[in-house]
Parts: structure tokens; C-alpha cells; sequence
């Protein structure tokens, strides 16, 4: 079975543009969760998709925004760069349900803000 | 207080002992709870996951819960130089979302 994908890999993008990252989770699995980390914060939940429906929220700003399709995919758009939006995008899908809906992640989106 | 925290190390074993590697919660209605390696420059790639009190084992690898304590642990035992990453524990709260500690280094070496 497929893991999770993330395109794309690497990005390079200018203050004050916006960005669309792509996320495909395990075939299967109806969650897509959102994490965005950095050297000095760690791992920071964005957010959680289930079902297309928005399930779960960090504490970030309106800039950060997502989405998800019926077949499970879903997007990550930041808007308005900032330097300090520079970080590895990770997005992790589950299988919500059974055992501890434990996450897997895919491989990450590298966003640079120059 | 974070929500959930982990010394950041570094923890240094020598090849062959166990490691063991510690965590706290702060929301007492936690569910589920997880371990995740992550090697330099790679995504976070889960070990093992808990969800009731006691000791749960898959090969070398032991997580440890007590909810009364709001701890979780790690054990690694037969530690090897493979081993060396970034041990991230991560926890699934009431309101079912997840929270990550910011990670323990180890170092294993030879």
C-alpha cells in the first residue's frame, strides 16, 4: 500500500505571495492532519480534515487554510508569506476508528520565504 | 505549562543498553499516545502507540503509560548506533486532536 505524498517537495517562494501545498493520504484513510515544523517550535498541529469537513484547529493565523476532497486529498494554502513562514510541512493521514488513530506522515513540503 | 514535554537531551547510551526516553501530558483526558522517530532531515516515522495503563512491547521497543501520573515512557532496549535520532512523543487529546512534545536526541554509540 501507497504511503502518504506530498507535493511538492521543495518550494522557494517571495514575502508576500501565497502557496497551495498538495497532500494524498494512505488509500483508505478519510483523515489528513496538518503540521507545520520548525527548529525552534517544533511540531505544530495546523489542522485536521475528516470527511471534507474541517474537524480540528491550531493556533495559527487566518492566512494558514486547508481543505480536503471527497476522495480524501486535501490542500494546505498559506497566503501573505511571512520569513518566518519558512518550515518542513508535514501533513499525516489516519484511519479514524480502530486502534489509537495513530498518524502516518508523508515526507514533507519544504517551503523557503525569501 | 506545555502540554506535552520531553527533555530535550541530548541522551547519550553506549551500543547494546537501554535507552529510556520520558514524557508528560497536561490534558488528563488523553486517549491515545504515541512514539515517533525522526531522523535527521526525514519525516516523523512512527514506533509504537498505547492507549490503556501498563507496558505494551513490539520487539525492542517498550512503551510504558500511567494516566494517573500523565506519563509515558519509551524503552529501547539492545540500543544501537541505528537507533541515534530524534524521539518525538505525541499525544491524542480529549477533543481528538494531536500534540506533539518538541523531542529527546539520542545518541547511541559504539
Amino acid at each position: 500500500k501507497a504511503g502518504v505524498t506530498q507535493t511538492p517537495r521543495y518550494l522557494i517562494k517571495t514575502r508576500g505571495q501565497q502557496v497551495t501545498l498538495s497532500c494524498s493520504p494512505i488509500s483508505g484513510h478519510r483523515s489528513v492532519s496538518w503540521y507545520q515544523q520548525t527548529p525552534g517550535q517544533g511540531l505544530q498541529f495546523l489542522f485536521e480534515y475528516f470527511s471534507e469537513t474541517q474537524r480540528n484547529k491550531g493556533n495559527f493565523p487566518g492566512r494558514f487554510s486547508g481543505r480536503q476532497f471527497s476522495n480524501s486529498r486535501s490542500e494546505m494554502n498559506v497566503s501573505t508569506l511571512e520569513l518566518g513562514d519558512s518550515a518542513l510541512y508535514l501533513c499525516a493521514s489516519s484511519l479514524v476508528g480502530t486502534g489509537g488513530n495513530e498518524q502516518y506522515f508523508g515526507p514533507g513540503t519544504r517551503l523557503t520565504v525569501t | 505549562q506545555k502540554e506535552v514535554e520531553q527533555n530535550s537531551g541530548p541522551l547519550s547510551v553506549p551500543e547494546g543498553a537501554i535507552a529510556s526516553l520520558n514524557c508528560t501530558y497536561s490534558d488528563r483526558g488523553s486517549q491515545s499516545f504515541f512514539w515517533y522517530r525522526q531522523y535527521s532531515g526525514k519525516s516523523p516515522e512512527l514506533i509504537m502507540f498505547i492507549y490503556s495503563n501498563g507496558d505494551k512491547e513490539d520487539g525492542r521497543f517498550t512503551a510504558q503509560l500511567n494516566k494517573a501520573s500523565q506519563y509515558v515512557s519509551l524503552l529501547i532496549r539492545d540500543s544501537q548506533p541505528s537507533d541515534s535520532a530524534t524521539y518525538l512523543c505525541a499525544v491524542r487529546r480529549n477533543n481528538n486532536d494531536m500534540r506533539f512534545g518538541a523531542g529527546t536526541r539520542l545518541t547511541v554509540k559504539p
